[in-house]
């Protein structure tokens, strides 16, 4: 079966101190990944996406992450972090062995980010 | 270009009525999918449209329907809504990695 899991319900980083948002994953076969940021009353806006190739992939926001096939994890990051990337963050899961054509994600629970000025 | 839209953003309804949540898009995303989102517990799959005139059951479809006469629609029905379904709908589009998605319903059942 296919899960997501993001181990830390919040992080607290000082602002201007690199951050990271963890999520690891459990697929049957290769995996799609993606990281969403959700701000207050507000939906969620895509941030990055892993699909193939390099590991080390940069998304918006100056946000990048890493796949890392033999831990399956794939960690969220920024060298440096501002107050305005507070907000929450969830890691999703797309295997392309179970969900064949259907496109289907499953998230993981989200993980608030706070940082503070 | 409006991407994905939903109506309504709020609703209070009390137990045992029915509604209806629609979601448009107009970047002709042949997927589409009606999530809920819940304190602690993520996002999770209620129903899905893989095109027009099919759907299938996600996660969680108990006390729900859809429909997607439409391409462009997909419709989530509560046909007597319970306290339980007390949560915040969102609903995406997708062309086939990746979505988009709507700016949500807050529904409160009393």
């Amino acid at each position: 079966a296919q899960s997501v899991a993001q181990p830390e319900d919040q992080v607290n980083v000082a602002e201007g101190n690199p951050l990271t948002v963890k999520c690891t994953y459990s697929v049957s076969g290769n995996p799609y990944l993606f990281w969403y940021v959700q701000y207050p009353n507000r939906g969620l806006q895509f941030l990055l996406k892993y699909i193939t190739g390099d590991n080390l992939v940069k998304g918006s926001y100056g946000f990048e992450a890493e796949f890392n096939k033999s831990q399956t994890s794939f960690h969220l990051k920024k060298p440096s972090a501002l107050v305005s990337d507070s907000a929450l963050y969830f890691c999703a899961v797309r295997d392309r062995l179970i969900s064949g054509n259907t496109g289907k994600l499953i998230f993981g629970q989200g993980t608030t980010l706070q940082v503070k000025p | 270009n409006a991407g994905v839209t939903q109506t309504p953003k709020f609703r209070v309804l009390k137990t045992g009525q029915s509604m209806t949540l629609l979601c448009a898009q107009d970047m002709n995303h042949e997927y589409m999918y009606w999530y809920r989102q819940d304190p602690g517990m993520g996002l999770r799959l209620i129903h899905y449209s893989v095109g027009e005139g099919t759907t299938a059951k996600g996660e969680v479809p108990d006390g729900y329907n859809v429909s997607r006469l439409k391409k462009q629609n997909f419709l989530l029905g509560l046909e007597s809504a319970a306290p339980s379904q007390t949560s915040v709908y969102f609903c995406a589009s997708s062309p086939s990695r990746g979505y988009t998605f709507g700016s949500g319903t807050r529904l409160t059942v009393v």
